[in-house]
């Protein structure tokens, strides 16, 4: 079956970067673009952006654009989100999802990574 | 970019009675050329990820109880529950991923009464 895993929790200081791994099975890695999206503690849903993991072209929600770089490595199926000047603002579960058979709608969600921004 | 709102915020319904969720968007997520409407449902439990219920705001998603089923067009969307179960305590979110950056609602938390 389709699953997606992620990479262990974090804790970082103020002004560091984070990168978080997601490993899909189950499916062929290039044939379906991967989400990010985030979640701050006890708050809502945040989209961050997708890659296509065939092309390696992202694309990121203006809120992270400065700041977010997502990618990938054919070679071990693993995609990437690194979130670089971090805030305690960033403390968050992060999601990788993988895009939908038919649309880009969030299909199947990682377990999620806990991000802690604190110094 | 496309506001998503939810109602109610929250909503506490009796165990096998129908739950309704109502997400409106800022501008229409109706594609003329397909006639789709770009609009997901997601039910998130307490310590989970969340979970794809409906896309194409009205196509259940394999293995999702039929129980559960999304309706509207254009910029008024719900999800409705028919027979509330105590499996189904969550937090409810609408998706619109009709244009980018693809955002969701605030969320409905559904309770039992």
């Amino acid at each position: 079956q389709v699953q997606m895993v992620q990479s262990g929790a974090e804790v970082k200081k103020p002004g560091a970067s984070v990168k978080v791994s997601c490993k899909p099975s189950g499916y062929t890695f290039t044939g379906y673009y991967v989400h990010w999206v985030r979640q701050a503690p006890g708050q809502g849903l945040e989209w961050m952006g997708w890659i296509d993991p065939y092309s390696g072209e992202a694309s990121y929600a203006q809120n992270f654009q400065s700041r977010v770089t997502m990618t990938r490595d054919t070679s071990i199926s693993t995609v990437y989100m690194e979130l670089s000047r971090l805030t305690s603002d960033d403390t968050a579960f992060y999601y990788c999802a993988r895009n939908g058979v038919s649309g880009d709608y969030a299909s199947v969600w990682g377990q999620g990574t806990l991000v802690t921004v604190s110094s | 970019d496309i506001v998503m709102t939810q109602s109610p915020d929250s909503l506490a319904v009796s165990l096998s009675e129908r739950a309704t969720i109502n997400c409106k968007s800022s501008q229409s997520v109706l594609y003329s050329s397909d006639n789709k409407n770009y609009l997901a449902w997601f039910q998130q439990k307490a310590g989970q990820p969340p979970k794809l219920l409906i896309y194409w705001a009205s196509t259940r998603e394999s293995g999702v109880p039929d129980r559960f089923s999304g309706s509207g067009s254009g910029t008024d969307f719900t999800l409705t529950i028919s027979s509330l179960q105590a499996e189904d305590v969550a937090v409810y979110y609408c998706q619109q991923y009709f244009d980018s950056p693809y955002t969701f609602g605030q969320g409905t938390k559904l309770e039992i009464k």
